[in-house]
């Protein structure tokens, strides 16, 4: 079946840094954007990033700009999000979302990767 | 991109009809097509509801639709149920950037 299963996450004192990732399976995955979304505790969902089916597009939430790099191996099958200068607020739940074709919406999630910040 | 502003709650009881609003700016609400809402039950991923301001995906129930008048959209739910109680968030993408609403919590009565 359709499926992303997230890795990665765990504590990490602020200023270090950490890489997630996100294994797909169930659909071509060459043929998709991806993007991250997180959740701190009790909050909202927040976009992170999005990189184009190929690789040759990213771009990211004014947040996590020039810390955060999102990057793909298709002949893996997937997708990573690379972390860096971390800060308690980066604390959340990570997600992995693909995009559905032509409609800038996100028809499958991931289970999610905790991600938490502390000295 | 500043997050869409969306109502913190919502309550009806089962039968009713209710409505969440998603209020945004002429630069993404009210520009884009790409307009979204995703449910999430408490310690689940979201699920996709809406697409394209009022298109439903396979297996989504008739009972949820969606609408956008100016800079405001809107998910209505019609006979609400029990398993209906959940966060609901709306979406918007403009210049390939995603932002969403800060999320209402459904409250069935």
């Amino acid at each position: 079946q359709v499926q992303l299963v997230e890795s990665g996450g765990g504590v990490v004192q602020p200023g270090r840094s950490l890489r997630l990732s996100c294994a797909a399976s169930g659909f071509t995955f060459s043929d998709y954007g991806l993007h991250w979304v997180r959740q701190a505790p009790g909050k909202g969902l927040e976009w992170v990033a999005v990189i184009s089916y190929d690789g040759s597009n990213k771009y990211y939430a004014d947040s996590v700009k020039g810390r955060v790099t999102i990057s793909r191996d298709n002949s893996k099958n997937t997708l990573y999000l690379q972390m860096n200068s971390l800060r308690a607020e980066d604390t959340a739940v990570y997600y992995c979302a693909k995009e559905a074709y032509g409609v800038a919406a996100f028809d499958i999630w991931g289970q999610g990767t905790v991600v938490t910040v502390s000295s | 991109q500043s997050a869409l502003t969306q109502p913190a709650s919502v309550s009806g009881s089962p039968g009713q009809s209710i409505t969440i609003s998603c209020t945004g700016t002429s630069s993404d609400v009210g520009f884009s097509y790409y307009l979204s809402w995703y449910q999430q039950h408490p310690g689940k991923a979201p699920k996709l509801m809406i697409y394209h301001v009022s298109k439903r995906p396979s297996g989504v129930s008739n009972r949820f639709s969606g609408s956008k008048s100016g800079n405001t959209a809107s998910l209505t739910i019609s006979g609400l149920q029990a398993e209906d109680e959940a966060n609901y968030y709306c979406s918007s993408y403009t210049s390939s950037k995603t932002v969403f609403g800060g999320g209402t919590k459904v409250t069935v009565l």
